[in-house]
């Protein structure tokens, strides 16, 4: 079945530094692919999102490209900020079934 | 506007009560959903709702008691709890998947703030 794995945390870093958390999956045919990202004590927020191969998804400073001779959506930051301290979630579409697929989660803790 | 409002934002209860979740969207979503989510785990899903009926049921035991009485609301009732369902409960709404694996597929979620739940 459809599933998504992505890089054990906790990932550590200072602030400015630059981030990549990896995010692979496993699906048949087109899956579209989220980042959600859920701050201490709320919900999940939609972060960013692709729909097809080569979509490159954006926001707030964060990207991610879907990728699909890889099957990786790996999440991208040039520079973190404390305010990014979260944990981050890597989740795919499945289908008709209005599922979606969440990998098990990466805690970013940024330092300042 | 992409919001879903939940409420309680807290909830403690007894194994003998009987109490309810609410979520809320405008967004003129025909789907919803509800998740429980435990300390540091990825959210699991309950329940969905298609066009306000019940699409998937996860096994989710019967204390546990969706409801869909229109468009907009989604109501978890919740009744002879355990301390094991103790956890962050979601709600969240989207469009129904469009076609089944195509390109145009999306499931484009938006969660609420959600109700921590203690039973005990």
């Amino acid at each position: 079945g459809d599933s998504v794995t992505q890089m054990e945390g906790p990932v550590t870093l200072s602030e400015e530094a630059f981030l990549t958390i990896n995010c692979t999956y496993t699906a048949t045919g087109y899956p579209s692919l989220f980042w959600y990202v859920q701050y201490p004590g709320e919900g999940l927020q939609l972060l960013l999102k692709a729909t097809k191969a080569d979509d490159k998804g954006s926001n707030k400073g964060f990207e991610a490209t879907y990728r699909k001779e890889t099957t990786s959506f790996h999440l991208e930051k040039g520079s973190v900020q404390v305010s990014d301290s979260a944990v981050y979630f890597c989740a795919l579409d499945g289908g008709a079934t209005n599922k979606l697929i969440f990998g098990t989660g990466t805690l970013l803790a940024v330092q300042p | 506007d992409t919001e879903v409002t939940q409420t309680p934002k807290h909830l403690v209860m007894g194994m003998t009560n009987k109490k309810s979740l609410k979520c809320e969207q405008h967004m003129g979503h025909r789907a919803m959903y509800w998740y429980k989510q435990k300390a540091k785990k990825p959210p699991e899903l309950m329940f969905v709702y298609s066009y306000e009926k019940l699409s998937i049921n996860e096994s989710v035991p019967s204390r546990f008691s969706p409801e869909c009485p229109n468009s907009s609301l989604l109501n978890l009732h919740l009744h002879a709890l355990q301390p094991e369902d103790s956890a962050l409960y979601l709600c969240a709404s989207s469009q129904p998947t469009g076609l089944a694996g195509g390109p145009l597929a999306k499931n484009i979620q938006y969660f609420g703030a959600g109700t921590r739940l203690s039973v005990l």
